[in-house]
């Protein structure tokens, strides 16, 4: 049972233009959101987070936005660069959870220059 | 600072053969550990966490088990390795008392190939 959905595995943008990262997620428990980095051969790092109390949080070029009512989040980069280059996974947790956190399958994202 | 290690950073082991990776966490305490695997073209899959010493809970029915001996140290063992335990092992930490719980730190990975 995936709880956690990118149903996009990779996505190819133009440098300076926006990249819009979707996730969905299925358990209504859920309380916070996380968007994570990972370039090849590394461990992923965090990038930003949510409270499934705000619907946006923003930081720097990065945006995260959650419909709580969709069950869904996004991550918008603005304006996209060439570093952006990279997978993002979508992750959530819940505070009843023991604080587990469930990773989603993540979209490969490439930024062209 | 924290930081968190992980060796070998690859590894290449033949079927059947035993595994132990370890991790290990310095400039915390009774931080809460993970171990995840990303096989190849698939997200990461949780596949232990621990809240203390001794605490070690299963999220999948595997091959592979997981021991924590001291608070910063988490050891993800195997008596025989299969073909499809190949993979990037992750493992992760949480620093519960930074009101940032939700947020986890991941080591460098081992690539562990079974061959």
């Amino acid at each position: 049972d995936q709880q956690v959905k990118q149903n996009s595995p990779s996505l190819s943008v133009q440098e300076g233009r926006i990249s819009i990262l979707n996730c969905d997620y299925t358990n209504s428990m859920f309380d916070y959101f996380l968007w994570y980095k990972k370039y090849p051969a590394e461990g992923p790092t965090f990038l930003i987070s949510i409270s499934s109390i705000k619907d946006k949080n923003e930081d720097g070029r990065f945006t995260v936005f959650l419909n709580k009512s969709a069950k869904h989040l996004s991550l918008h980069i603005v304006p996209s660069q060439p570093g952006d280059s990279a997978v993002y996974f979508c992750a959530a947790s819940a505070a009843t959870g023991g604080f587990k956190t469930i990773f989603g399958a993540g979209t490969r994202l490439f930024v062209k220059a | 600072s924290q930081t968190i290690h992980q060796w070998p950073a690859t590894l290449v082991q033949p079927v059947g053969s035993p595994l132990s990776l370890e991790c290990t966490v310095e400039g915390t305490s009774n931080p809460n550990l993970y171990w995840y695997r990303q096989a190849a073209g698939r997200g990461l899959q949780l596949l232990f966490y621990s809240v203390g010493i001794g605490q070690i809970s299963s999220e999948v029915p595997q091959n592979l088990s997981a021991s924590r001996p001291q608070d910063r140290q988490f050891i993800l063992s195997s008596k025989k390795l299969l073909l499809s335990d190949s993979g990037f092992y992750l493992c992760a930490w949480t620093p519960l008392r930074s009101g940032r719980a939700w947020e986890q730190f991941f080591g460098p990975g081992t690539r562990l190939t079974v061959l």
